[in-house]
């Protein structure tokens, strides 16, 4: 899991706040995924993004969660007016690029495990 | 893209070969099949891949039937360290493809 980077490794929030979670991808790795995983649950897909552009956000929900992964600087994954329910470990990985052979596989970081109290 | 089916659970002594089966019947000719671990509360480490020869590293092997429609993860030597879930996942080779993980198989060695 070398080089992918996340933080804060916890975050608390009180019901009503505002969640930010941040993730640098490995070095020159321009594809950025976010996973969810709920206790004893598997990893959910959230969003696929490349640079400045989100490719694919179906496994996003559609209120109070968005994700941006601007031309400087980290990924960002937002959660506005967190509930109890978005209590979770939450995961980004990087790839390299999506073709043939090397540098296809995609490294996860640590995770930013969300508590909602 | 190719479902895969592995088993929920298996158990392996320490210093012994763990085998990891995977099924993918449904497997494409241009799809390869990668192999992921998550060990408790880690985020998903990368194992290995391939597309139909035979592949080793230095965490495992992988070893993929003639046909394609199964594959097989060997860690030569368990060690304790290695309890995880292991994921078995089959991608295109190109295009956008995002990392789908199913239940994957808990693997769990013991002493």
């Amino acid at each position: 899991n070398a080089g992918v980077m996340q933080n804060p490794r916890h975050l608390v929030r009180r019901r009503g706040q505002e969640a930010r979670l941040r993730c640098s991808p490995m070095k020159g790795h321009s594809h950025v995924y976010w996973y969810r995983q709920l206790p004893e649950e598997g990893l959910k897909f959230m969003v696929y993004l490349q640079k400045e552009n989100i490719i694919d956000e179906s496994g996003m929900p559609k209120e109070r969660f968005s994700a941006e992964f601007p031309k400087e600087g980290p990924s960002i994954l937002r959660i506005q007016q967190v509930v109890r329910g978005d209590s979770a470990a939450y995961f980004c990985a990087s790839s390299l690029d999506l073709g043939m052979g090397r540098g296809t596989e995609a490294f996860f970081g640590q995770g930013t495990r969300l508590t909602v109290v | 893209d190719a479902k895969t089916t592995q088993p929920t659970s298996m158990d392996c002594a320490e210093g012994r070969a763990a085998n990891l089966p995977c099924n993918h019947s449904t497997i494409s000719g241009n799809e390869y099949v990668y192999w992921y671990r998550q060990i408790h509360s880690q985020g998903p480490q990368y194992i290995i891949h391939g597309l139909k020869n035979n592949e080793t590293n230095e965490m495992a092997s992988l070893i993929i039937t003639e046909d394609r429609k199964s594959s097989t993860l060997i860690l030569p030597h368990a060690t304790l360290r290695d309890t995880a879930v292991y994921y078995c996942i089959v991608r295109p080779s190109g295009g956008s493809y995002i990392p789908t993980f199913g239940r994957g198989t808990s693997l769990i060695v013991h002493p």
